[in-house]
């Protein structure tokens, strides 16, 4: 299995301008998580997707991110427009009803953004 | 108050020392528990889960207490490898299934 995976890992951009992270989850794990990490506040959770469907977005910080799952192998969160403050590190993870919870979630590898 | 609180550390250990973490959770209906580990720059691994028996894995012993709302992590005869960053993680499950981390304890293990 390939594992979650995140594209592109670094990502540098200047303010205003559009980002577009993307994920693709492990094949078969029907729920889907966009977290952010910055050293100030942790590992916040951005949404939560189940079968493609968007449960929780209570953790988007504002209107200028959006995220989408248009199938159950592909997810993208947006940023528009992007500002200094929006710089983190945002993982993508997945999980699967099928197995256990303990086996708890699977994250890709991150995207670094930032900008400038 | 943070639904999931850690000592953030860091923590200073030689090797060979036993260390333990504690984190406590805000939410009594909190169902699951697990322990994850994240190193410089990459992404959190899944280091156990933390059953309410409580449970060990090799050198690991996790331990949850429900009246008291805290999970602890033991670790024994520290290794090099062992620094990282330990993540305590509760799943909200009332509100589906939501895990919510810890800011993280800071383990260094020195020679």
């Amino acid at each position: 299995d390939a594992g979650v995976i995140q594209s592109p890992r670094h990502e540098v951009t200047e303010m205003g301008q559009e980002v577009t992270l993307r994920c693709k989850p492990i094949s078969g794990h029907d729920y889907l998580f966009w977290y952010r990490q910055t050293m100030m506040r942790g590992l916040e959770l951005l949404i939560y997707f189940n079968n493609n469907v968007p449960i929780d977005d209570s953790g988007m910080p504002e209107d200028r991110f959006s995220a989408k799952m248009p199938n159950a192998s592909f997810s993208t969160l947006k940023i528009q427009p992007s500002e200094p403050r929006d710089s983190a590190v945002y993982f993508c993870a997945s999980w699967g009803t099928g197995g256990t919870v303990g086996y708890g979630y699977t994250f890709g590898s991150g995207t670094r953004l930032t900008v400038v | 108050r943070k639904e999931v609180e850690q000592d953030p550390g860091p923590f200073n250990v030689p090797e060979g020392a036993t260390v333990a973490f504690n984190c406590t959770y805000s939410n009594s209906a909190s169902q699951s528990f697990f322990w994850y580990r994240q190193d410089c720059r990459k992404e959190p691994k899944l280091l156990m889960s933390v059953y309410s028996s409580g449970n060990e894995d090799g050198r690991f012993t996790a331990q949850l207490n429900r009246a008291s709302q805290y999970i602890s992590l033991l670790i024994r005869d520290s290794k090099l490898s062992d620094s990282a960053t330990y993540l305590c993680v509760v799943n909200m499950m009332e509100y589906g299934n939501k895990l919510v981390f810890g800011a993280g304890t800071i383990l260094r293990v020195k020679s």
